[in-house]
C-alpha cells in the first residue's frame, strides 16, 4: 500500500516562498506514475497545482506555473513543490498525490496546512 | 481550459435513497473522468476512474456513467457513511481540473 506524507513549514510569509517535501513509502517513486501537488483553500474546492514523471517531466496549472516548480528525489523517494512570492489567497491545505499512470488520483497523502501571514 | 460544473450545489437525501450527481464538462473530454468523495478534515478518495470503472475496494452502490461532456455519479442505496463532499474531476489534458464540488447532506 503506498503511503505519502507532507511535510514543512504550517506558516510562511507574505511575499516568501512555500516549501513542502512528500515523502512516499511502500512504492517506489521511479515507477510509471505521476506525482502531484493539489491544493484546497478553506472551506472551498480542489485546484490541480501540478505534477512530475519519473523521468523529471513537468506540467504545471497555468495559473501558477510563474511560481510553481515542483521536483523529485529518487534517492530519498520523495518529491517537492516551490511556490514563490506567496500571498493570502495562496493559503489552503496541501496534498501530495500520486496520480496512476495517466489516469486519476489514487493516493492522497493526509494533507498539510500551509497559512500565509506575517 | 475545460470547465466542469456540478449539479446539484448540495443534495439532501435520506439513508436507502437512490441519488444522482452530474458533472458536465464545457468540451469534449471522452471517459477521462473520475469521482472522488472527501469527508471533513480528509483527503479525497478515489471512487470512479475513466468515468465507469469502480476503483478497488469501492463499494458497489457506487456507479458512474457518461462520455464527451455529460457524466453522473449514482448511489443506489445511501448508506450514512456516505454522507460527504463529491467531487468530478477530467484528466483529458491539461490543466487537470475539479468541479466545484456536491455537498451530500441527510435530509
Amino acid at each position: 500500500q503506498v503511503q505519502l506524507q507532507e511535510s514543512g513549514p504550517g506558516l510562511v510569509k507574505p511575499s516568501g516562498t512555500l516549501s513542502l517535501t512528500c515523502a512516499v513509502s511502500g512504492g517506489s517513486i521511479s515507477s510509471s506514475n505521476w506525482w502531484t501537488w493539489v491544493r484546497q483553500p478553506p472551506g472551498r474546492g480542489l485546484e490541480w497545482i501540478g505534477e512530475i514523471s519519473r523521468s523529471g517531466n513537468t506540467n504545471y496549472n497555468p495559473s501558477l506555473k510563474s511560481r510553481v516548480t515542483i521536483s523529485v528525489d529518487d534517492s530519498k523517494n520523495q518529491f517537492s513543490v516551490k511556490l514563490s512570492s506567496v500571498t493570502a489567497a495562496d493559503t489552503a491545505v496541501y496534498y501530495c498525490v500520486r496520480r496512476r499512470s495517466n489516469d486519476a488520483f489514487d493516493f492522497w497523502g493526509q494533507g498539510t496546512m500551509v497559512t500565509v501571514s506575517s | 481550459d475545460i470547465q466542469m460544473t456540478q449539479s446539484p450545489s448540495t443534495l439532501s437525501a435520506s439513508v436507502g435513497d437512490r441519488v444522482t450527481i452530474t458533472c458536465r464538462a464545457s468540451q469534449s473530454i471522452s471517459i477521462w473522468l473520475a469521482w472522488y468523495q472527501q469527508k471533513p478534515g480528509k483527503a479525497p478518495n478515489l471512487l470512479i476512474y475513466k468515468a465507469s470503472s469502480l476503483e478497488s475496494g469501492v463499494p458497489s452502490r457506487f456507479s458512474g456513467s457518461g462520455s464527451g461532456t455529460e457524466f453522473t455519479l449514482t448511489i443506489s442505496s445511501l448508506q450514512p457513511d456516505d454522507f460527504a463532499t463529491y467531487y468530478c474531476q477530467h484528466y483529458n489534458s491539461y490543466p487537470i481540473g475539479f468541479g466545484q464540488g456536491t455537498r451530500l447532506e441527510i435530509k
